[in-house]
């Protein structure tokens, strides 16, 4: 039973730049959720997406987007980037929205803006 | 607002001895859910345990044990005859009704050395 999987592992992108993050939920698993995390702090979360809809936000500005696919699957896009938005991005997926409900993560994409 | 205090940075221990890792929350809800998150260098967050705000009694599952205290807003978790593979950043969260996603601690180094 694959876990939750993240892709690119690693991105260099120059600033000002697009990218484009992507996630493929644990199996059974119907949401996903993304977390910022800037070395040597705590992830933060960014958004949630459930039924193919952005359920909940973070404070984070809207050059952060996202979707989901009918397959549960994500992606996490970032315009106009910015040095500071070097960091690892986690993708955590879990079934249903309830607070009663275990969260599985990736292993991240390790972004790096120059 | 949600808020995890993790006070310590970083800990080194000798292998076998026992290591507490504190944990400090603000919520105002009244019904939230507690987290350990295990960090290794791959980048993906393990999930150790998840404790709710209505059941305060303290449980060992092997070699992990915590101590939940409403009174002082406080999760501690202890590692029992640590080794060298618990080596690790260590998150504390917090996830609540008012605010369904999780609030991450800024997280502890863990250094359990042979």
């Amino acid at each position: 039973d694959a876990g939750v999987t993240q892709s690119p592992t690693h991105l260099i992108k120059t600033r000002g730049q697009q990218v484009t993050l992507r996630c493929s939920p644990k199996s059974g698993h119907d949401t996903v959720s993304w977390y910022q995390q800037a070395l040597g702090q705590g992830p933060q979360f960014i958004f949630q997406y459930y039924e193919e809809e952005e359920r909940q936000r973070g404070n984070f500005p809207d050059r952060f987007s996202g979707h989901q696919f009918p397959n549960y699957s994500s992606e996490l896009n970032v315009n106009a980037l910015w040095l500071g938005d070097s960091a690892l991005y986690l993708c955590a997926s879990s079934f249903g929205v309830g607070m009663n409900t275990e969260a599985f993560f990736g292993q991240g994409t390790r972004l790096t803006v120059v | 607002a949600q808020k995890v205090t993790q006070a310590q940075t970083e800990i080194s221990v000798v292998e076998k001895e026992d290591v507490t890792l504190d944990c400090v929350y603000e919520t105002r809800d009244t019904t939230y859910y507690l987290f350990w998150y295990k960090q290794p260098p791959s980048g993906e967050l393990v999930f150790l345990i998840r404790r709710n705000s209505f059941d305060e009694q303290n449980e060992i599952s092997g070699r992990y044990s915590w101590n939940f205290q409403k009174s002082t807003s406080s999760f501690n978790f202890t590692i029992t005859a640590s080794q060298v593979v618990d080596s690790a950043v260590y998150f504390c969260a917090t996830l609540s009704g008012s605010a369904r996603q999780l609030t991450f601690g800024s997280g502890t180094q863990l250094t359990v050395l042979p």
